[in-house]
């Protein structure tokens, strides 16, 4: 099974500040999938970034980027330059990557990080 | 515009009355699933169908029901609907082969039942 631990309920940035919000996952899986999603007050979810267990490179996507422990069983998203835009809920997400894993391509997601960008 | 459409985005109900959830995908995707986001609890996975005909439960299946007669639709049912599935629905689609893709997902319904 697979589980996303989000242990930051709520996360307070000045505005231009970078923020890294932490993200930690647990699979048997050996090939898998690490997703960033944000969600505005609004509701949507809007993806953001992604990592897969193989990439050598730590994914960056503007000012996003995921910070890649793979033998720590992390992937912390780092905000560079916040902006008030950016507060948000964060949430973390994975999949397994291996084709005939049951399930097919569900997410496992994390409970959540609450960011508010502050002047 | 590639995008995943659920209507209704907001539904208030009362206890016991049929309701249906429509989401519609214009991807070609294979996969579409069904998650409820609570607070605390992040979002767990209610249904999902790998093509057309073939659908199974996610992790929190009690009292939804699901089918996928054509690709593109993944209509979630609530034959008897109670207070506890007050929550926020997300429907999200993605191709089943392509695992390294992000998941699509619509704009979501909150759903209260009074």
């Amino acid at each position: 099974a697979q589980k996303i631990t989000q242990t930051q309920p709520g996360m307070f940035v000045q505005e231009k500040e970078a923020v890294t919000l932490d993200c930690t996952y647990d699979t048997s899986d050996q090939s898998y999938g690490l997703f960033w999603y944000k969600q505005p007050s609004s509701g949507e979810m809007i993806f953001l970034i992604y990592q897969g267990s193989y990439d050598e490179q730590n994914a960056t996507e503007g000012r996003y980027s995921l910070n890649f422990q793979k033998a720590r069983k992390s992937a912390n998203l780092v905000i560079s330059a916040s902006q008030l835009g950016d507060s948000a809920m964060y949430f973390c997400a994975m999949r397994s990557t291996f084709i005939l894993t049951g399930g097919g391509n569900k997410l496992t997601f994390g409970t959540g990080t609450q960011l508010k960008v502050e002047l | 515009e590639a995008q995943v459409t659920q209507n209704p985005r907001y539904l208030i109900t009362v206890t016991g009355k049929k309701l249906t959830v429509t989401c519609s995908q214009n991807m070609n995707h294979e996969y579409m699933s069904w998650y409820r986001q609570d607070p605390g609890l992040g979002l767990r996975q209610i249904y999902y169908s790998m093509n057309v005909e073939v659908t199974d439960k996610g992790d929190v299946p009690e009292g939804y029901k699901v089918s996928r007669k054509e690709k593109r639709n993944f209509p979630l049912i609530l034959e008897s609907p109670s207070p506890n599935q007050t929550s926020l629905y997300f429907c999200a689609s993605s191709f089943l082969a392509d695992r390294n893709t992000e998941a699509f997902f619509g704009q979501g319904t909150r759903l209260t039942v009074v």
